[in-house]
This record gives structure tokens, C-alpha cells and sequence, in this order.
């Protein structure tokens, strides 16, 4: 079955240190891969994105995410995070053509001050 | 850009009452979706139009049911509310697949509670 993992439910960090959230997804074929953040009381809004070409990609706010075809994984960076990034970050999958977007189960990531 | 708005941000309803969400979009996607997000549980997709008059089940169809008259609107109904459909209801839209596989424009969300 389709499905996507993230690792950790909850993490805490202190401002400045470097972030890693892991993804893993199950799928068979192409997939487009997404990370979602959502600000508390905010909506839902996308971070970055992955279709094709450097598996490397960029999104706002100074995040990255490397897609690892080798090992399902699609996982979430930043150096250096900042209190502003407090928030529940969504690990999403699409099978190219489809329209089923699979998301994880969201990790709660603190910054404290 | 995009804009997608939910009628009620919180509502609060009776066990077996029919319950009304509405979700409107202002870009002309042809995609449009229902999630409820619980804790620990992400989002889960409980239907989906691809099209006016169109819909598709997701994975949590059960208790509910959705129409789509127009494009830019897309309504779920709880038929007869329980208390375990209390949780955030998240409507998204996206244009249609092909079109570079955008990624989904979702709304504010409504918190519902059935007592």
C-alpha cells in the first residue's frame, strides 16, 4: 500500500541548531514529493517540492530536502533554525498523474528561544 | 494568488444534526479535496472531485458525502454528525493532473465539534 513515514512526531531545538526531519515513502512508480508547513493557526502551505532533475531542492525560508531514490527517502533540512520556525511540518507524496496526495503523519517541531 | 476559503474556522454542532462545509476557490482549479487532520494521524483524504459533479472516495469516505454544483465550490456533509467526526476539516484545490502536478492551495480550516 501507498503510504509516507516521518520519523519523528515531536522534536526540540534550540535556536541555531541544525535540523533534519526524515520521510520515507512507500510507492510504486514516479512520485512527486512535497514538504508542507503549517504556522500555528495558520493553513497549510508548501515548503518545497519535487518532481524531477536535481534531487537536491530548495524552498523558502532556508529549508532543503534531498530525494534519495535509493532509500525511499525524501528528507527536510535547514542549518540553522530560528523560533519563527515552530510549527508541524507534512511530508506529502503524488504518483505522477495521479490524484491521490499521500501525506505523513506530521512531525511537531518546538524552537525554543 | 491562490484562495481558498472555508465557510467557519470553528462550529459547533448536536450528535445527529446534518452538518454543512463549504469550501469555495478562486483560482478555476479542477481539483478539489476534503481532508480531516488529527493528531498523529496527518491528513486524510475523505473525498475528492475532479471535476463539477464528479467525485471520488477517498480514504475515509464513511459518514460523509460531498457535492460539487460548481466549479469553485465544493461541499462536505456530515449526514448524521457523531462524535467521532469531530476534528479540523481541511478543503485544498489544485489545478488538473499534467499541469506540472502543482501542489495543492489548501484553506484555513474549520474546527468542528459534535457534542
Amino acid at each position: 500500500a501507498q503510504s509516507v513515514s516521518q520519523h519523528n512526531h515531536h522534536v526540540i531545538l534550540s535556536e541555531a541548531a541544525s535540523l533534519e526531519l526524515g520521510c520515507n515513502y512507500s510507492y510504486g512508480g514516479t512520485v512527486n514529493l512535497f514538504w508542507y508547513v503549517q504556522y500555528p493557526g495558520q493553513h497549510l502551505q508548501l515548503l518545497l517540492k519535487y518532481f524531477s532533475g536535481d534531487p537536491l531542492v530548495k524552498g523558502i525560508k532556508g529549508f532543503e530536502a534531498e530525494f534519495i531514490k535509493s532509500k525511499f527517502s525524501f528528507n527536510l533540512r535547514k542549518p540553522s533554525v530560528q523560533w519563527s520556525d515552530t510549527a508541524e511540518y507534512f511530508c506529502a507524496a503524488l504518483n505522477t498523474g495521479g490524484f491521490k496526495t499521500i501525506f505523513g503523519a506530521g512531525t511537531r517541531l518546538f524552537v525554543k528561544a | 494568488d491562490v484562495k481558498v476559503t472555508q465557510s467557519s474556522r470553528y462550529l459547533v454542532k448536536r450528535t445527529g444534526e446534518k452538518v454543512f462545509l463549504e469550501c469555495v476557490q478562486d483560482m478555476d482549479h479542477e481539483n478539489m479535496f476534503w481532508y480531516r487532520q488529527d493528531p498523529g494521524l496527518g491528513l486524510r483524504l475523505i473525498y475528492f472531485s475532479y471535476d463539477v459533479k464528479m467525485k471520488e472516495k477517498g480514504d475515509i469516505p464513511e459518514g460523509y458525502s460531498v457535492s460539487r454544483e460548481k466549479k469553485e465550490r465544493f461541499s462536505l456533509i456530515l449526514e448524521s454528525a457523531s462524535t467521532n467526526q469531530t476534528s479540523m476539516y481541511l478543503c485544498a484545490s489544485s489545478p488538473p493532473r499534467g499541469v506540472g502536478n502543482q501542489p495543492q492551495h489548501f484553506g484555513d480550516g474549520t474546527r468542528l465539534s459534535i457534542l
